[in-house]
């Protein structure tokens, strides 16, 4: 079975512009979960979606948002980078609320 | 915030040897994770804990979870070249909104 897809792999922006980062989960799964992981640090939560609805966020700005469709995919999108916005943001899937979680590779994002 | 101490920052250790890593937490967790990161790719999960004072085995593998809540502990016998990477500690609080509170991670050198 396929693990969990994210898309693109790897992205370069500049400052000011807009990204959507696209995220498939296991199949059967109906969690999805964002994180941003910055160079020489551990992942930081971003959101959890589950069954279409936002169950939780973690300390962002109002820049990030995300939202989950009704076959259980992602997206992230973040307006008006910075070039601190530069890091891997990872996907993770889950069957349930409270399940174990799965990770995606990550895409990387670049900002200059 | 909730904190994650996790050390050591990082580790070179001759093959054969022995590995041991902890992690403290600020606050109390209902489950501990660990959790390898290889260049490239997303982080996968190698021991789940989910009771005080839990002790789990995976392989090679061995974690706790302390009696207080607040802290864990990852052990790798004989190590092997393959178990270069980087290792992190997680903390989560099912049930809420299931975020996970990630360490920064030991990072694992093998000298050959």
């Amino acid at each position: 079975d396929a693990g969990v897809t994210q898309s693109p792999t790897h992205l370069i922006k500049t400052r000011g512009q807009q990204v959507t980062l696209r995220c498939s989960p296991i199949s059967g799964h109906k969690s999805v979960s964002w994180y941003q992981q910055v160079l020489g640090q551990g992942p930081q939560f971003i959101f959890q979606y589950y069954e279409k609805e936002e169950r939780g966020r973690g300390n962002f700005p109002d820049r990030f948002s995300a939202r989950q469709f009704p076959n259980y995919s992602s997206e992230l999108n973040v307006n008006a980078l910075l070039l601190g916005d530069s890091a891997l943001y990872l996907c993770a899937s889950s069957w349930a609320q409270g399940g174990t979680q799965y990770f995606g590779p990550g895409t990387r994002l670049l900002v200059l | 915030g909730q904190q994650l101490n996790q050390s050591p920052q990082s580790m070179f250790i001759q093959e054969g040897e022995d590995v041991s890593m902890n992690c403290t937490s600020s606050s109390i967790f209902n489950t501990w994770l660990w959790y390898k990161q290889d260049p490239g790719e997303g982080p996968v999960l190698l021991i789940a804990l989910y009771k005080a004072g839990e002790l789990t085995s995976n392989g090679r593998l061995t974690a706790q979870f302390g009696i207080t809540r607040k802290d864990s502990f990852l052990n790798i016998s004989a190590s092997i070249p393959s178990d270069v990477g980087i290792y992190f500690c997680a903390g989560q609080l099912r049930g809420r909104d299931d975020k996970i509170i990630f360490g920064k991670g030991t990072r694992l050198h093998i000298l050959p």
